[in-house]
């Protein structure tokens, strides 16, 4: 049983359309995360849910807006495609609490998305 | 602003070597640090996860250590094989959830 998993794997778009990631996780965590990672091979995070609720955004462009329908899922819309936003997208999941009591355990990654923007 | 840096960005040695990985980040506030190794075109692969008051964790032929007063991980690969030939990245957790990774380390372990 894959334990996070995202659509598509690959994925070829001109510039300016419109595209989606989707991911699922079966491990019953709370929180999920994207990442992008660049042609230099660095991971950056891009955005944290927690029980659908955002708890990071970092300082990515307003064209990318995550949506988590429930704590299952997390999926990543991109509006107006740029060159440079082509990259592989990973998305992952861990178990964490927020407040006090922070539960600190592994992070669960999914098989990436190499988004390619010609 | 946490920065994570990982030292050698590339490293080849013989099969059979023990060898260590550095890792180190600027802010010890942190939760836990994890370490994950990543295959060519593929995903992330968790190796060992070591929470803040933790020193150390191992899994097999891998150990990690954890100073959090220096700001500094290291992991140790005993008796190193070509199927660890891989690119090995730190990554550490600090508050709000945010996870900083390293720049990574590409791993190649020579038959």
């Amino acid at each position: 049983d894959t334990a996070v998993s995202q659509t598509p794997k690959y994925l070829v778009t001109q510039m300016g359309n419109d595209k989606s990631i989707k991911c699922e996780q079966n491990l019953g965590h709370d929180t999920m995360y994207w990442y992008k990672q660049d042609s230099k091979k660095f991971l950056k995070i891009m955005f944290s849910y927690n029980n659908k609720e955002l708890i990071i955004n970092e300082t990515v462009p307003n064209r990318f807006s995550p949506k988590s329908p429930d704590k299952a899922h997390l999926n990543l819309h991109i509006n107006s495609l740029e060159l440079g936003d082509s990259a592989v997208y990973f998305c992952a999941s861990s178990q964490d609490e927020r407040g006090a009591r922070l539960r600190q355990e592994t992070q669960y990654f999914g098989p990436g998305t190499r988004l390619l923007v010609l | 602003k946490q920065e994570v840096t990982q030292i050698p960005a590339a490293l080849s040695v013989p099969e059979g070597e023990n060898l260590v990985l550095n890792c180190s980040f600027t802010d010890s506030a942190i939760y836990n640090l994890q370490w994950f190794r990543q295959d060519p075109g593929k995903g992330l692969t968790s190796l060992l996860l070591i929470q803040s008051s933790q020193r150390e964790q191992t899994s097999g032929r891998l150990n990690a250590s954890l100073d959090k007063s220096s700001g500094r991980s290291t992991l140790y690969i005993a008796a190193s094989q070509p199927g660890d030939s891989a690119t090995y990245l730190c990554a550490v957790k600090g508050g709000y959830q945010k996870v900083t990774f390293g720049t990574g380390t590409k791993l190649q372990v020579i038959p």
